[in-house]
């Protein structure tokens, strides 16, 4: 009963691979967003997504691309995977959001992804 | 672009104590949301609290509270009788035309 779930909660692979991290949220919310979190524990956003459609598009590579199959799920699919990708990434959700409507959101467990 | 500052990296308090967590921000807009989040070891993030700009009252959870001074764009948490569990990192954030976090302070209350 879960309300932010993120699959898997570790990821370790190689340099130049291409991987998914997934995102699920049963709360009925209308917006999803992916974080990114540094080894200095900064916390960036890096899309948003309402309705399925994309609001948020923070400055990150091409590599990285998101997919919202419905509003329930944001899974997050990294190409040619770098060392510098090496972080935790935070799934979140909100009841509305809308690039900014304040709305309280509600993180998953977070995935830590090691790129060797 | 607007920032959002959290000047202590480091804080400790002594379990049962009071302790107080800064933040200021800067932004040119006039309705915007704040929030207050606690990432503990277990690397969950958990809201801690909430407040609306429009609101000049102070917002409150149980043992936390905020004082919020729009003009000096300060939003800072106090956390009163200190627990053990509150040992964790902070997150001031700031969410009005976009999203910003601060650096996050690490908060350690000592038995």
């Amino acid at each position: 009963d879960t309300a932010v779930s993120q699959t898997p909660k570790y990821l370790v692979t190689q340099m130049g691979n291409d991987k998914s991290i997934k995102c699920e949220q049963n709360l009925g919310h209308d917006t999803m967003y992916w974080y990114k979190q540094d080894s200095k524990k900064f916390l960036k956003i890096m899309f948003s997504y309402n309705n399925k459609e994309l609001i948020i598009n923070e400055t990150v590579p091409n590599r990285f691309s998101p997919k919202s199959p419905d509003k329930a799920h944001l899974n997050l699919h990294i190409n040619s995977l770098e060392l510098g990708d090496s972080a935790v990434y935070f799934c979140a959700s909100s009841q509305d959001g809308g690039g900014g409507q304040g709305d309280t959101q509600y993180f998953g467990p977070g995935t830590r992804l090691t790129v060797l | 672009a607007q920032t959002v500052t959290q000047s202590q990296p480091e804080m400790s308090v002594q379990e049962a104590e009071t302790v107080t967590l800064s933040c200021t921000y800067d932004t040119s807009e006039n309705n915007y949301y704040l929030f207050w989040y606690k990432q503990p070891p277990s690397r969950q993030m958990i809201l801690v609290i909430r407040q609306e700009a429009y609101k000049q009252q102070n917002a409150t959870e149980n043992r936390f509270s905020v004082n919020f001074q729009k003009a000096a764009k300060s939003f800072s948490l106090k956390i009163s009788d200190s627990q053990l569990g509150d040992t964790a990192m902070y997150f001031c954030a700031f969410i009005g035309n976009d999203m910003r976090f601060g650096a996050g302070t690490r908060l350690t209350v000592k038995p």
